[in-house]
């Protein structure tokens, strides 16, 4: 199993452009989520998901976009790139709410 | 509201020291399930241990043994005779059981282990 991939490892994007962050899981895990990570503040959640065709907010979606067309994918959309959207991004997948989760390996991201 | 708070920023120890990492967190519910996990310098996440709100038995795994108190609503974490290798950034996190599909961070001790 390769648990956890995402691409790209690192990115950089002008002010204004858009992207996707691809995260995929091989586990058969129904719970996926986004968060980024900054200097000081641990791990915040953008977006999750329980299921394909199911979706929510976290902590922090404004700026991003998920969709979940199948149980092994949960891509990050970028709308319009901002330089606060420097971060350090993580897919994360896991069995089910409360289970363990586990973390892609994370994709750089810098917005000049 | 709910959160977790790793009041120590930074910690330096010399190796073979035992260091102990706390965690505080706050709910009002009263199902929930904490997490410890690993951040090397290579920044991947490693898991280390998930706990529920029902078992308060402390856990031991070599030199790594955490302390989960409900009175004082503490998650302790506790390396006994450090290494260089276990230099890295360790977080805490809860996960209510009425909101199990998120996961709430604290913002992580950064643990330096030196020679």
């Amino acid at each position: 199993n390769a648990g956890v991939t995402q691409t790209p490892k690192f990115q950089v994007l002008k002010t204004g452009q858009s992207m996707t962050l691809q995260c995929a899981q091989d586990m058969n895990h129904e719970y996926m989520s986004w968060y980024r990570q900054d200097p000081g503040m641990g791990l915040r959640l953008i977006h999750y998901s329980v299921g394909a065709g199911i979706t929510d907010q976290g902590e922090v979606p404004n700026g991003y976009n998920v969709s979940r067309s199948t149980t092994e994918d949960f891509p990050l959309r970028l709308l319009s790139a901002a330089p606060s959207q420097t971060s350090v991004y993580f897919c994360a997948s896991s069995y089910g709410g409360g289970e363990t989760q586990y973390f892609g390996p994370g994709t750089r991201l810098l917005v000049l | 509201a709910q959160k977790v708070t790793q009041a120590q920023t930074e910690i330096s120890v010399v190796e073979k020291e035992d260091v102990t990492l706390d965690c505080v967190y706050e709910t009002r519910d009263t199902t929930y399930y904490l997490f410890w996990y690993k951040q090397p310098p290579s920044g991947e996440l490693v898991f280390l241990i998930r706990r529920n709100s029902f078992d308060e038995q402390n856990e031991i795994s070599g030199r790594y043994s955490w302390n989960f108190q409900k009175s004082t609503s503490s998650f302790n974490f506790t390396i006994t005779a450090s290494q260089v290798v276990d230099s890295a950034v360790y977080f805490c996190a809860l996960c209510l059981y009425s909101s199990a599909s998120k996961i709430i961070f604290g913002s992580g001790t950064r643990l330096s282990i030196r020679p």
